[in-house]
């Protein structure tokens, strides 16, 4: 149980263009969703919180017009990169925790964006 | 913000071998997971450990949060315990999750 899918696994796109990523919840019903970012030999970096129907919420130092969030339902969340630039290549995972009372994160295989 | 180090940053091990991996944090969380994170990226729940001892398999965890620290141990190690081995956080009352900063293990025949 409690499996997360992304789409698509990697994406190569020109620069100026906008690429959107799939996050979904296979098996369980995904209160709240989590979209983070990794460089290469670094950790986790949280970009943004989303509960469904709601907007999201952004760490500080994202760029909120940039990185677009849509939590449309309780198993898909978007994140759309708009106007990509080449420092925007990166690998952008998705997590998924259930219950409120129960906050375990459940991740997604990643998403590895390459703009050229 | 917390901050969650991990010691060591790189491990390199025989095969058979056991090891402890350690995750100190700054403040006071309010739950803890430990992760693997494969070569392919895919992160692997090992562990949701607030407190106390849990044990599967050849792994096991102990997070004493009074003292701000967890432990991850591996006995046995095989070659597919290789990757990135993460703790994160859970902090400010919500479910929002800090990573610490990562142990790089490789396991060798």
């Amino acid at each position: 149980g409690a499996v997360v899918s992304q789409h698509p696994s990697w994406v190569i796109c020109k620069s100026g263009t906008s690429v959107k990523i799939e996050c979904r919840s296979l098996d369980f019903q995904a209160t709240t969703m989590f979209w983070y970012r990794q460089f290469p030999k670094q950790s986790l970096m949280l970009m943004a919180t989303s509960n469904e129907g709601s907007k999201a919420t952004y760490e500080q130092g994202v760029e909120k017009d940039k990185f677009l969030i849509n939590h449309a339902s309780l198993t898909l969340s978007t994140l759309t990169v708009t106007s990509a630039h080449p420092e925007d290549s990166s690998f952008y995972i998705c997590s998924a925790s259930g219950t409120s009372d129960y906050y375990e994160q459940y991740f997604g295989p990643g998403t590895r964006l390459t703009v050229t | 913000g917390i901050q969650v180090e991990q010691s060591p940053p790189d491990l390199i091990l025989q095969e058979g071998a056991n090891s402890t991996l350690r995750c100190n944090f700054s403040d006071s969380v309010n739950n803890l997971q430990w992760f693997h994170q494969n070569p392919w990226g895919q992160l692997i729940n090992l562990f949701y450990i607030p407190s106390g001892t849990k044990q599967n398999g050849r792994l096991s965890a102990t997070t004493v949060a009074t003292e701000r620290y967890s432990l991850l141990y591996i006995s046995s190690s095989q070659t597919t315990d290789s990757g990135v081995y993460f703790c994160a956080a859970f902090t400010g009352g919500g479910n929002k999750l800090t990573f610490g900063t990562g142990t790089q293990l490789k396991v060798e025949l």
